[in-house]
């Protein structure tokens, strides 16, 4: 079983949509998760990091849920610009002795 | 903003040849990661580095593989005899690993071609 997973997708969806990605990670000692955003040959970039109890920045909501170990991202009325792939990543281990794993990413497609 | 670079941005070799893949992580930054990401596949935690040495390597981080910090401002990983299958991005990452700045901030990468 891979340790962080997602649904590859491709979510084909309208614009101003709403669209909601899920991941799981099987090991618990995880401590630390994140969303980033891949565009196409471009590096990863910081989305949001996801607390216990739930963020929100503008129309992009997280959630994390230990006891089921698992992460959410919803993305409200959904841009043109949206269009990407989305990478749920998990880090366990403290500190200097951390390791970060990325899932396979969930491709998003936003239409006219 | 601070950002991370990288350089170079493609870098084609001949199998069996030495690559140096070079980074200037954000300057106050304390923690470095090297990832890869082979073309349609996920990215893969490669190193990280913290004090002047590894703190932890994934399981193809093996001895063809050595990162070096020869500088206050330079990160750089050597990749000693090249594969065909070592083709792939290579993204530096930093992170200063404080109160509220966990997230890794990542470089635009380096396109590695083995020949």
């Amino acid at each position: 079983r891979k340790e962080v997973e997602q649904d590859p997708g491709p979510f084909n969806v309208p614009e101003g949509a709403t669209v909601a990605f899920n991941c799981t990670y099987s090991n618990s000692a995880s401590q630390s998760f994140f969303w980033y955003r891949q565009d196409c040959r471009k590096e990863p970039k910081l989305l949001m990091s996801v607390y216990s109890s739930g963020n929100e920045d503008g129309r992009f909501t997280a959630q994390l849920n230990r006891a089921s170990q698992y992460i959410s991202l919803l993305i409200r009325d959904s841009k043109l610009s949206d269009s990407a792939t989305y990478l749920c990543v998990v880090e366990r281990g403290h500190s200097s002795a951390s390791k970060i794993i990325f899932g396979s990413g969930t491709r998003l497609s936003i239409r006219p | 903003e601070p950002e991370v670079t990288q350089t170079p941005s493609h870098q084609v070799t001949q199998m069996g040849q030495e690559v140096i893949l070079r980074c200037v992580p954000i300057s106050n930054h304390l923690y470095f990661y090297w990832y890869r990401q082979i073309l349609g596949q996920k990215v893969e935690f490669l190193v990280s580095f913290y004090n002047n040495e590894i703190s932890e390597k994934s399981e193809i981080f093996d001895d063809q593989f050595s990162v070096e910090r020869p500088d206050g401002s330079n990160f750089t990983l050597k990749i000693r005899s090249t594969k065909l299958e070592d083709s792939a991005m290579y993204f530096c990452a930093s992170t200063l690993r404080d109160v509220g700045a966990y997230e890794q901030y990542f470089g635009p990468g380096t396109r590695l071609t083995v020949t």
